[in-house]
């Protein structure tokens, strides 16, 4: 069955320093690759996402992730976080299930606190 | 700009009384999808719509139901609400194969 790993459930930091959050995933076939995150009673929110071409891929607020083939990993980097990063982050897998459909395998979540 | 929009945000309703929450969207994707997301969890698909086509899944209880009557607008029933129904209940949309973008979700609380 398809899954996403998600190893560090809970990672506390202090501002400046690096992040880099685990994700794992089991499917066979095409995928693609994405993150989301979640800040405080807000809306889910696509941070980066890959389909193809560089793995290394850059998102948004300074994010980048990348994709390891060989390694089934999609990791999730930032060379200096803020208190602001403090927020939930999702991992997702997109894979083809059926001609006419996509769904979204999410990870656990990861939560992130930043603290000044 | 608002892409994907959910009303009401908060609905508040009594242990079985049925209630609609309503999704619409201004991308034209021919994707959409109603998630339930309880605190502390990740988003759980209970189903999704391409174009007209209505898949369920598999473990999503009968008593939600969905219906989609045009590109725009997708709804949720909940046919008779449990105390285990409350929990935010979020909105996507999406080309097929595309990102799935997100609406600020309804949180329904259950009396």
């Amino acid at each position: 069955a398809q899954s996403v790993s998600q190893h560090n459930h809970h990672v506390i930091l202090s501002e400046a320093a690096s992040l880099e959050l685990g994700c794992n995933y089991s499917y066979g076939g095409t995928v693609n690759l994405f993150w989301y995150v979640q800040y405080p009673g807000q809306h889910l929110q696509l941070l980066l996402k890959y389909f193809s071409g560089d793995p290394l891929v850059k998102g948004i607020k300074g994010f980048e992730a990348e994709f390891i083939k060989s390694k089934f990993s999609f990791n999730l980097r930032k060379p200096s976080v803020q208190w602001s990063d403090t927020a939930e982050y999702f991992c997702a897998v997109n894979g083809r299930f059926a001609y006419n459909t996509d769904k979204l395998i999410f990870g656990t979540g990861t939560r992130l606190q930043v603290f000044p | 700009d608002a892409m994907v929009i959910q009303n009401p945000r908060y609905q508040v309703t009594q242990f079985g009384k049925p209630v609609t929450l309503s999704c619409s969207q201004t991308l034209n994707h021919n994707v959409m999808y109603w998630y339930q997301q309880k605190s502390s969890q990740a988003p759980k698909l209970l189903f999704h719509y391409y174009d007209k086509d209505f898949n369920n899944e598999a473990d999503t209880p009968d008593n939600f139901q969905s219906r989609r009557p045009n590109t725009s607008f997708c709804f949720l029933d909940i046919r008779s609400p449990g105390l285990g129904d409350a929990a935010m209940y979020l909105c996507a949309t999406s080309i097929l194969g595309g990102a799935q973008y997100f609406g600020p979700g309804t949180r329904l609380t259950v009396l």
